[in-house]
């Protein structure tokens, strides 16, 4: 059984298209996150909720709306695509007690966006 | 804010050869580090992780770190290197609020026959 899954694996748009990565986990974790990684590999957080609540939101452009239909679920829209935006984001999940992410996270396997 | 940095971008070792990554943290209480591994074309996973008591700590696939907090260090070791272990290494600090890592720009192993 597959704890944290992304869909789609790969995501291949043209500039200004709309998309959105889906991301489930089935851990019965209280935590969701995303995290994007750069052509140098680079991990930075982007959004991470807890409970449906949206707790981190970094420098990210209003562009990417994360939207969370209920705890197992974290999914990512952004609109108007970027050639920037190239990039692969990573779902993670984690129990998320104490309001600090002390706890083992888990990851998906990543979408891999390409904007042409 | 917590960081940490990782100075090696690259590191290339012989198969059966010993391993250190290096990992230095940037924080004024007692962090919460872990390392991350990540092979070709796949996700994270956990090696092992620090949050207080021993400062040697076990991970799995082989993999201990130890804390020394004198020298803000958490840095990965594993006595013999297997092929298999070629992938790109993740240190990383939990922030004291909010739920998030913050990730080092990680080290690229490369491992020789």
């Amino acid at each position: 059984d597959t704890a944290v899954s992304q869909t789609p694996k790969y995501l291949v748009t043209q500039m200004g298209n709309d998309k959105s990565i889906k991301c489930e986990q089935n851990l019965g974790h209280d935590t969701m996150y995303w995290y994007k990684q750069d052509s140098k590999k680079f991990l930075k957080i982007m959004f991470s909720y807890n409970n449906k609540e949206l707790i981190i939101n970094e420098t990210v452009p209003n562009r990417f709306s994360p939207k969370s239909p209920d705890k197992a679920h974290l999914n990512l829209h952004i609109n108007s695509l970027e050639l920037g935006d190239s990039a692969v984001y990573f779902c993670a999940s984690s129990q998320g007690v104490g309001g600090t992410s002390t706890d083992t996270q888990y990851f998906g396997p990543g979408t891999r966006l390409t904007v042409l | 804010a917590q960081s940490v940095t990782q100075p090696d971008i690259h590191i290339t070792v012989s198969e059966g050869a010993s391993l250190e990554l290096r990992c230095n943290y940037s924080y004024g209480a007692t962090p919460y580090l872990f390392w991350y591994v990540q092979s070709p074309g796949q996700g994270l996973q956990l090696l092992l992780k620090y949050f207080s008591g021993d400062t040697l700590v076990q991970g799995i696939k082989g993999f201990e770190a130890e804390f020394k907090r004198s020298q803000s260090s958490f840095n990965l070791r594993k006595p013999s290197v297997h092929w298999s272990d070629a992938a790109e290494y993740f240190c990383a600090v939990a922030r004291d609020s909010g739920y998030a890592l913050n990730f080092g720009k990680g080290t690229s192993l490369l491992v020789t026959p």
